[in-house]
């Protein structure tokens, strides 16, 4: 009963540094997301795909990229990490039905990453 | 464009109290999903309910409800007979089938004994 796994779960990073936060879902669903939650504030789309080799941008793409080149697996990519970096990102999967569970979102449990 | 917008940005009630979460939501797909999530203290976000843009009926869970109106856009929970633990952050989300959601603001709850 996995889920949604993402890794690490908490990381420090230094100001110009870069990182991969990993995704992966084992319920074959099409659609991931990346979401960051800043302090006190809702969650902002970064990256979203809908199925393997399509990505597009959410609200907030600035200073991230991501790869879908699998089902399974959806990465984000910080580069040159800055300190308005700091948050918590949650990866998320859905998959597009109309009855069902179609459509509901299931998230990670978050990784909290501080830029200094 | 889509939206979501959660008025109430901080509720407090003494435990027993009804309260309502305001949630509206502006998009122009025509099939769309409507979702509400909790996240407590701990930080993970709890799915609640799931509502299809084509099925207006409310629902109950428990001393949960939720009711969904089309004409006004709108997707308000309401928790009667609140309870301690209760307290959380509660998320009004819309997703489409192309995809993107899109997440409210976030309602805080507090609740006191």
């Amino acid at each position: 009963n996995a889920g949604v796994t993402q890794t690490p779960k908490f990381r420090i990073l230094k100001i110009g540094q870069s990182m991969t936060l990993q995704c992966a879902q084992d319920m074959n669903h099409n659609y991931m997301y990346w979401y960051r939650q800043d302090p006190g504030m809702g969650l902002k789309l970064i990256y979203y795909s809908v199925g393997a080799g399509i990505t597009d941008k959410g609200e907030v793409p600035n200073g991230y990229n991501v790869s879908r080149s699998t089902t399974e697996d959806f990465p984000l990519r910080l580069e040159l990490a800055a300190p308005s970096q700091t948050s918590v990102y949650f990866c998320a999967s859905s998959y597009p039905a109309r009855g069902g569970s179609g459509n509901t979102i299931y998230f990670g449990e978050g990784s909290w990453l501080t830029v200094v | 464009a889509q939206k979501v917008t959660q008025a109430q940005t901080e509720i407090s009630v003494v435990e027993k109290e009804d309260v309502t979460l305001d949630c509206v939501y502006e998009t122009r797909d025509t099939t769309y999903y409507l979702f509400w999530y909790k996240q407590p203290p701990s930080g993970e976000l709890v799915f609640l309910i799931r509502r299809n843009s084509f099925d207006e009926q409310n629902e109950i869970s428990g001393r949960y409800s939720w009711n969904f109106q089309k004409s006004t856009s709108s997707f308000n929970f309401t928790i009667t007979a609140s309870q301690v633990v209760d307290s959380a952050v509660y998320f009004c989300a819309l997703n489409t089938n192309a995809g993107k959601s899109t997440f409210g603001d976030g309602t805080t709850l507090t609740v006191k004994p």
